[in-house]
Formats: C-alpha cells, structure tokens, sequence
C-alpha cells in the first residue's frame, strides 16, 4: 500500500458525460501528479498540484480540469467524455519534486 | 521540457541472464533519474533511481548507470528471475524547476524459465 488512495476503482460512463475522479495523497505530500496510462502511450503527464496551486501542465486536454484542496486531496475532471478517452488514471505524490513519487492503484475509466 | 527515450519496447530473456534498458533524455539540467516496475494490473513503483552527481548506483541484483555527457541512463537486472517480468519505465523531470516526472513509453520484460 503506496499510501495514496483513488476513488473509484472502475468507472463506466456514456461519452458525452462528465466524471470526477479522487485522489488522497500520503500523509503531508504537498505534491499531486495525475498520469493517464493508455495500452500505447505509457504513462503520460497530465498536471502537478503543489500545495493548493496548480505547478505544472502536461498533456491535459482543455476538456479535462484538476483543482487541489485545503485539505491537498485533488480531483481530476474529465468533461465531454469520448471513447478514446477509456484509461487507466493515476494518482500519486511526493513530499517535494525531484524525490519518489508514489502511486496510487488508478482509475479504470471505461467510456462507452 | 524534457522529452525521455526508452528501448527496447520488449525484451525476451531465459532466467539467469542479464537484461539491460537504456533510456535518453533530452534536458541536460535534469538531476533526478528514477526507473519504476509495473507489474501486470498494479501501480508503478519505484525499483531504484539515481541523481545526477553519481554515475552507477546497485541495489543487489539491479543497477542503475549515468552517462550525463551523453545524457543517458540505464537499468540493469543480473539473474533474472520469472517475477522480474513487468513493465519498466524510466523517467526524468519534466524541467530545470525539477517539477513532474516524464516518463519513458516503457519496456515489457518477459523472463522465461
């Protein structure tokens, strides 16, 4: 157990829909990454949230959002949902950049 | 930003023989190096990593060297076993600020016995 929990597991949704996946990070990690992992293109970065603040951007599509709370659990939204959009979403944290990242077990997003 | 080089994409080995993945990277101010190991259905997880001011580090049956002149990396596994099989990933950090780990498009190892 990486200490970083998702919710939910598994997701199935219609395309057109919108979803919010959860991220709880390790006990005082400040930093949360949202990874999507397709059958092809590995593990891709999405965003970085440090304590509350949006850090880094990667290749997060203008449909997708994340936002970090006060309490530094993150959400992931995923709007106007289309097929290829159907991966495995990762969570994890760090205590600071440039150490280990633990991930969290990820969200089977399935859209049909 | 950085961009991360990762081969081979497969690498088919029998137990007992060494297995070597190379990756590159294209941000010479990178300083963190770390390899994960994912196993079939479960969450990336750190195996080793190195930074930028040593050039091999080894943790029993695998290691890590550094070229930072050539600006690349690999990981090497001795005696490899059946539950080496897994997917490796490299990865780097997205920029000079140090912030999000890029990662390589992986390597499935298949060790046979």
């Amino acid at each position: 157990d990486s200490g970083v929990t998702q919710t939910p597991k598994h997701l199935i949704t219609a395309t057109g829909q919108r979803v919010t996946l959860r991220c709880s990070p390790r006990s005082g990690d400040l930093s949360v990454y949202w990874y999507q992992q397709s059958l092809d293109q590995g593990l891709q970065f999405l965003i970085q949230y440090y304590n509350g603040e949006e850090r880094a951007k990667g290749n997060i599509l203008e449909r997708f959002s994340a936002q970090q709370f006060p309490d530094l659990h993150s959400e992931l939204n995923l709007s106007s949902l289309e097929l290829g959009d159907s991966a495995l979403y990762f969570c994890a944290s760090s205590t600071k950049t440039g150490t280990e990242a633990f991930f969290g077990q990820g969200t089977r997003l399935t859209v049909v | 930003g950085e961009n991360v080089e990762q081969h081979p994409s497969t690498l088919s080995v029998q137990e007992g023989d060494s297995a070597v993945i190379k990756c590159t990277y294209s941000d010479s101010a990178s300083n963190y190096f770390p390899w994960y190991k994912q196993e079939l259905g479960k969450r990336p997880q750190l195996i080793i990593d190195i930074r930028s001011n040593v050039g091999e580090k080894k943790d029993q049956r695998i290691a890590v060297t550094l070229n930072k002149t050539a600006k690349h990396f690999s990981l090497h596994i001795t005696e490899t076993q059946p539950e080496d099989s897994a997917v490796y990933f490299c990865a780097a950090p997205k920029n000079q600020a140090g912030t999000a780990l890029i990662f390589g498009k992986g390597t499935t190892l298949s060790v046979s016995s």
